[in-house]
């Protein structure tokens, strides 16, 4: 079954402010993560990833916070816009180097910008 | 560049029938590829991992009779939905691993998904 989790399903932010998805994970040999937006009607598309010797990853206007110790994983995302909106998921890989490398996906976080 | 193709992007079918989903990776080879459906409101489900050459891997409760896998080139993955029924209606969504230089890379990235509706 999954084994990531989040702790909000909806966030509201006003437009400019700066937005925290968090996420759990319980599998402590998960070494790898990636953050997917996910619009309505559409795929799933790769937002950042980060991989468990790092800390912090930064993108363009996105952060990627990853606490080992708490198995808590964060995206932070800088000045939202309208066109943030989406649901947003993160994803473990638990078998890193495998020759399946399946994604664990958790529920998904809806964040809607309001102006 | 890790563009992943889907088609079609919708498909309304009859109960009963059979229904085909391409899922393409564009410029870049996939050896191997993840189906997934998905249901208003939920997460991914991961169905089955599709490996190039070789039989699909399906995760357990899915019925890999009724869901067909077949992986025949690197850059394309079929899968088809025998006799649908209504509970089958879902959004169906493949995705792909990377592979350049030789190196299979753990991000997946995912196709537009497709919508099928079964009446």
């Amino acid at each position: 079954g999954e084994s990531v989790g989040l702790h909000l399903p909806t966030l509201s932010v006003q437009e400019g402010d700066n937005s925290i998805i968090n996420c759990a994970y319980s599998n402590s040999a998960s070494d790898y993560f990636i953050w997917y937006k996910q619009e309505s009607g559409k795929g799933p598309q790769f937002i950042i990833d980060i991989r468990s010797n790092m800390d912090k990853r930064q993108g363009q206007r996105v952060t990627v916070l990853l606490n080992k110790t708490v198995k808590h994983l964060s995206l932070q995302i800088a000045a939202t816009q309208p066109g943030d909106s989406a649901v947003y998921f993160c994803a473990e890989n638990p078998n890193r180097g495998s020759t399946l490398g399946r994604l664990y996906f958790g529920r998904g976080t809806q964040l809607t910008v309001w102006p | 560049g890790a563009v992943v193709s889907q088609h079609p992007s919708w498909v309304i079918c009859k109960s009963g029938t059979s229904v085909k989903i391409e899922c393409r990776s564009l410029d870049f080879q996939a050896t191997t590829m993840f189906w997934y459906r998905q249901f208003p409101k939920q997460s991914l489900m991961l169905m089955a991992t599709s490996n190039e050459g070789s039989k699909a891997t399906y995760e357990q409760g899915v019925e890999k009779d009724k869901f067909l896998i077949n992986h025949a080139s690197l850059t394309l993955s079929t899968l088809t939905v025998t006799s649908a029924h209504p509970e089958d209606s879902s959004f169906y969504i493949c995705s792909a691993r990377v592979r350049a230089g030789g190196i299979i890379t753990d991000t997946q990235y995912f196709g537009p998904g497709t919508r099928l509706t079964v009446l």
